[in-house]
């Protein structure tokens, strides 16, 4: 089956510590993306990245941090430095180009405790 | 800026009832618009996409219009399910800072009573 894997589904973190959210997609295509939802937000763009070893940030990058070594995964880390990380998590992918479908994963939520 | 707009934020309808749900954005200036479900802590599922050429898209008892000249959208769910109580999101994918990206509106959530 094609498609985008975010695991874990639920992550809990102290505060003061980093934590790195998985995204992998086998659907073979070029850019990934990293979004925030928080309740009654639109989702807010992290990171995204248009091709392997290349990202770009997003509106709200600050304390996030990201990795695009292979094509295929797109992990993001929740660093220490993100004051208020608790939200739900969306990773998406596309075929890069113009006028083509996004498709998400299941999202991680992630709580700090 | 491209901004997306979504009214109403919430919904409430009877089982059978056909609706209408509504996206409006600042720029005429998209590539495509996109229409996705959401069920509570799940990710999104894509519904239907238009093409900034194109008028519609239809899918099953969806159908999606855009009008680009007015900045509008609207999504129609006929003869509505209980089963299609979820949020439902639209998103502008446009050039913004040199790059394509995807602008989401902040959802309308639907509840068809049984």
């Amino acid at each position: 089956d094609g498609g985008i894997t975010q695991s874990p589904k639920y992550l809990f973190r102290k505060e003061g510590q980093n934590v790195t959210l998985s995204c992998e997609q086998n659907l073979n295509h070029d850019a990934m993306y990293w979004y925030r939802q928080d309740p009654g937000q639109g989702l807010r763009l992290i990171y995204y990245s248009q091709i392997v070893n290349d990202f770009q940030k997003g509106d709200i990058a600050e304390g996030y941090s990201v990795s695009r070594e292979k094509k295929e995964s797109f992990p993001l880390t929740v660093t220490s430095a993100q004051k208020n990380p608790t939200a739900f998590y969306l990773c998406a992918s596309s075929s890069g180009t113009v006028n083509t479908e996004a498709f998400f994963g299941q999202g991680t939520r992630l709580t700090v405790v | 800026k491209q901004e997306v707009t979504q009214i109403p934020a919430a919904l409430s309808v009877p089982e059978g009832e056909n609706l209408v749900l509504n996206c409006s954005f600042t720029d005429s200036a998209i590539y495509n618009l996109q229409w996705f479900r959401q069920d509570p802590g799940k990710g999104l599922t894509s519904l239907l996409l238009i093409q900034s050429s194109q008028r519609e898209q239809t899918s099953g008892r969806l159908n999606a219009s855009l009008d680009k000249s007015s900045g509008r959208s609207t999504l129609y769910i006929a003869a509505s399910q209980p089963g299609d109580s979820a949020t439902y999101l639209c998103a502008v994918g446009a050039h913004r800072g040199g790059t394509y990206k995807y602008i989401f509106g902040t959802g309308t959530r639907l509840k068809v009573l049984a």
